[in-house]
């Protein structure tokens, strides 16, 4: 498996534009997780889905963002408008059923916001 | 609120030495504690994990040593090298709610 696909790799954009993150989880895991990672506040989750539903988005910022998980193998998190200090690196893993099982991280989404 | 803290924020240690990775959390009802690594410009990756139940668990170079009643748990790298400088990140779950929390990371740098 190619493990967890995330595109764009980065992305430079105006403030106020939209903003689109994808990203294809590892096939056959039924949980996704979409974190956001800056140097003040650490990693942070955002969002998770299990089995396509979104379970917990209490770390969604504001209504500024929203994500989606059409079906297993594709989500996506939309910044809409952007602003500056939406600048960070976007994370999304994924992983097996509940209980211990590890988290499979994508290798990231570098977003800039000017 | 800080479910998980770390420390140090981070670290500078010779090649060869023993860094030490701490990490405390209040919530009893955490049962399970993953220790993620992470490199410049990727992701982070499971490194090693641990249930309260024992007291040490040691993978390779990687050894987590973990005290139920203070509640806390630390990360010892045996000799370490200059490709272990990374951060990493210690982490909670209870295994009844599916999120992880993660303390705020520890950047490690190992010079030759």
């Amino acid at each position: 498996d190619a493990g967890v696909i995330q595109s764009p790799r980065h992305e430079v954009t105006e403030m106020g534009q939209e903003v689109t993150l994808r990203c294809k989880p590892i096939s056959g895991h039924d949980y996704l997780f979409w974190y956001r990672q800056t140097m003040m506040r650490g990693l942070e989750l955002l969002i998770y889905f299990n089995n396509n539903v979104p379970i917990d988005d209490s770390g969604m910022p504001e209504d500024r963002f929203s994500a989606k998980m059409p079906n297993a193998s594709f989500s996506t998190l939309k910044i809409q408008p952007s602003e500056p200090r939406d600048s960070a690196v976007y994370f999304c893993a994924s992983s097996l059923l509940a209980g211990d099982n590890e988290q499979f991280f994508g290798p990231g989404t570098r977003l800039t916001v000017l | 609120q800080q479910q998980v803290k770390q420390s140090p924020q981070s670290l500078i240690v010779q090649k060869g030495g023993i860094p030490i990775i701490n990490c405390a959390y209040e919530n009893t009802a955490f049962d399970y504690f993953p220790w993620y690594q992470q490199f410049p410009g990727k992701g982070p990756a499971l490194l090693i994990a641990i249930r309260p139940d024992v007291s040490e668990k040691k993978e390779g170079r990687f050894t987590i040593s973990f005290n139920k009643s203070a509640k806390q748990f630390s990360l010892h790298i045996m000799d370490s090298q200059p490709g272990d400088s990374a951060t990493y990140f210690c982490a909670a779950r209870k295994t009844s709610y599916d999120k992880v929390i993660f303390g705020p990371g520890t950047s490690l740098s190992v010079i030759p």
